[in-house]
């Protein structure tokens, strides 16, 4: 099955600085990579996803990246904000088919002031 | 995005009692999806809840121990049986929408003493 590893596990900026989160996966035939922002006392929120057709994807302030030879995709925050404090996670699947979302470990980014 | 919601947003309970959860979605889905997210940790797959039919569990649950009811395509439930103290957890449910994208509502925050 799916295994997604998840790096750091804790990330600590400054206000205005940026951040990045990065995964790897393991199975090739991933095809849907979502990421997920979790704040305290929240259920997970989508905050953006990208397919495997795509090599990146931008909303804003927050960007995703995907490398599918080397099996990893990363979340880039720009202009951080103390609002984008939270635990963030990536999830792989392979959509389609009886498999499912498959996340990491998590990273808990703070920005601090 | 789907609406989703979930009662009781907390509990504590004592050993031995059970718990039912209840997960209601703004809209008709086809795939929902049960949670358990232990402090700290990653989110698990528990089951998939299957309208009409009996739930598919992951390895490691067990019917028993979480039956799961789907009478519609907006509502489900999770009971926690015979409680101990190791399921003190979150537990989410989550819909999948068009386009694969999953999305989760705001947990169930389990105590059990």
């Amino acid at each position: 099955g799916e295994n997604v590893e998840q790096h750091p596990s804790t990330l600590s900026v400054q206000e205005g600085d940026s951040a990045v989160i990065k995964c790897t996966y393991s199975d090739s035939a991933s095809n849907y990579f979502p990421w997920y922002k979790q704040e305290l006392g929240k259920g997970p929120q989508l905050i953006i996803d990208i397919r495997s057709n795509v090599g990146e994807k931008k909303d804003q302030r927050i960007a995703v990246t995907l490398n599918k030879t080397a099996k990893h995709f990363s979340l880039h925050i720009t202009e951080t904000q103390p609002e984008d404090s939270a635990v963030y996670f990536c999830a792989a699947i392979l959509t389609g088919t009886a498999s499912k979302l498959t996340f990491g470990t998590g990273t808990r980014l703070q920005v601090t002031l | 995005s789907a609406v989703i919601s979930q009662k009781p947003s907390r509990d504590i309970c004592q050993r031995g009692t059970s718990l039912t959860i209840q997960c209601q979605v703004d809209s008709q889905v086809t795939m929902m999806f049960w949670y358990r997210q232990q402090p700290g940790q990653s989110l698990t797959l528990i089951a998939t809840a299957n309208q009409g039919s009996e739930a598919t569990y992951e390895s490691g649950f067990v019917i028993d121990k979480f039956p799961i009811s789907r009478p519609n395509l907006t509502f489900s439930t999770l009971t926690v049986s015979n409680m101990s103290p190791e399921d003190s957890s979150i537990y989410l449910c989550s819909v999948e929408a068009s386009h694969n994208e999953q999305f989760f509502g705001p947990g169930t925050r389990l105590t059990v003493l």
